[in-house]
């Protein structure tokens, strides 16, 4: 079974700083891959970034990355320089890649970011 | 495009009552996903379709849920008989492969079931 722990559960960062939002992940899957979506007060689940298990290099999007760590089984999302449309809920999930499976997500409890002044 | 689209985006309900759900994923998704966000639960799973496959409804939480796809297309999600612990944001998402793509969700129904 597939597990994601998201251990903050409130954020706050001043505007144009960076942040990091902690997600580690358990998995018995070889194979498996990584999102973190973006849930602001209008409710819909926004795709920010994905990392792949086998991926060598940190998955960037524009002022999001992931700070992968495998060995560590965590998959911390950075955003840099935020700003006040940052503040949201933010949520790390994973799948199973492996062709056969429903490949459904498992999501975490998420972190509320708030961005200050 | 257009992204995914859910209607309608609140229900207000009276227990016992049965719900319809829709949805409509990206024109061309193959996959489309049910999840459903509640205060005590967080976000879960309940059903997957994959084009003509049987679905997956190993996440429907009993057997007054049910869902179809019609035509590959649009999806509609019942809930029969209501219970108040059905009160959630029931969302859609759609990807156009299902072991490798990004899903994409729409933007929710809130039940409430009163």
């Amino acid at each position: 079974a597939q597990k994601i722990t998201q251990t903050q559960p409130g954020m706050f960062v001043q505007e144009k700083e960076a942040v990091t939002l902690d997600c580690t992940y358990d998995t018995s899957d070889p194979s498996y891959g990584l999102f973190w979506y973006k849930q602001p007060s209008s409710g819909e689940m926004i795709f920010l970034i994905y990392q792949g298990s086998y991926d060598q290099q940190n998955a960037t999007e524009g002022r999001y990355s992931l700070n992968f760590q495998k060995a560590r089984k965590s998959a911390n999302l950075v955003i840099s320089a935020s700003q006040l449309g940052d503040s949201a809920m933010y949520f790390c999930a994973m799948r199973d890649l492996r062709t056969g499976t429903a490949s459904k997500l498992t999501f975490g409890t998420g972190t509320r970011l708030q961005v200050t002044l | 495009g257009a992204g995914v689209s859910q209607s309608p985006s609140n229900k207000v309900t009276e227990k016992g009552k049965d719900v319809e759900l829709r949805c409509d994923p990206i024109s061309g998704h193959t996959a489309l996903y049910w999840y459903r966000q509640s205060l005590g639960q967080g976000l879960e799973f309940l059903i997957y379709f994959q084009g003509n496959s049987a679905p997956d409804k190993s996440g429907l939480p009993s057997d007054r849920f049910s869902a179809e796809r019609t035509g590959g297309s649009v999806s509609t999600l019942t809930i029969q008989r209501t219970q108040q612990e059905d009160s959630a944001v029931y969302l859609c998402a759609s990807s156009s492969r299902p072991y490798t793509d990004t899903q994409y969700f729409g933007p929710g129904t809130r039940l409430t079931v009163l």
